[in-house]
């Protein structure tokens, strides 16, 4: 199956708040509530920051929020900083024993 | 602390077999159905392989079915990917990855190894 779909980047100044996309299908994003966002600084191991779309680990900041309408999840960062800056990834179960991931996205703090 | 580490990346010819591992620790691994997520140069993250707590059930992404294996040894907390006939697009960091939730379940990754390369070429 197709990766999901995110844009390939944003960008947002310090203090700002950006929001990236994920959209699937209904086979995967849009049937289950089991979308995780990933936050990968490139050779590193990646960092859960949202799990079953809008939860969030202990110790991540609630700068962090995600959302889901239909087959597309969100992700959104406020208040950005400079250590925000990083490769963001969104996960969905697939059905069976699968994950399907986004094609990632990098945010860049201006 | 929750950690998993990836050893048995390297240079392998077109054609060629290589093995890698993931030493977990920090948890109970036989809890686990645990996985094999790769990057590819310049591209996303791409599901590999996944396998129950037990070992028992297993599944691949089309890319690898029928060249890679998964398999883990719960007596060593160690997972294995067994990779044969490898290709060029094989290239890639391949990352060991929790389920996140244990028994049953394969929930999109909790905990993540930090990688380990492999490259494919001649």
């Amino acid at each position: 199956q197709s990766a999901l779909t995110q844009p390939a980047s944003v960008s947002g100044s310090p203090g700002q708040s950006i929001t990236i996309s994920c959209t699937g299908t209904s086979s995967n994003v849009g049937n289950y509530e089991l979308v995780s966002w990933y936050q990968h600084h490139p050779g590193k191991a990646p960092r859960v920051m949202i799990y079953e779309v809008t939860k969030r680990p202990s110790g991540v900041s609630d700068r962090f929020s995600g959302s889901k309408s239909g087959n597309t999840a969100s992700l959104t960062i406020s208040g950005l900083r400079a250590e925000d800056e990083a490769d963001y990834h969104c996960c969905s179960f697939a059905g069976g024993r699968t994950w399907i991931f986004g094609g990632g996205t990098k945010l860049t703090v201006l | 602390e929750e950690q998993l580490l990836e050893s048995g990346g390297g240079l392998v010819q077109p054609g060629g077999s290589l093995r890698i591992s993931c030493a977990a620790s920090g948890f109970t691994f036989s809890n686990y159905a645990v996985g094999w997520v790769r990057q590819a140069p310049g591209k996303g993250l791409e599901w590999v392989s996944t396998i129950s707590y037990d070992g028992d059930t297993t599944d691949y992404a089309d890319s690898v079915k029928g060249r890679f294996t998964i398999f883990r040894d719960n007596s060593k907390d160690t997972l294995y990917l067994q990779m044969s006939n490898l290709g060029v697009d094989d290239t890639a960091r391949y990352y060991c990855a929790r389920a996140g939730c244990s028994g049953t379940c394969f929930r999109p990754p909790d905990y993540w190894g930090q990688g380990t390369l492999v490259t494919v070429s001649s």
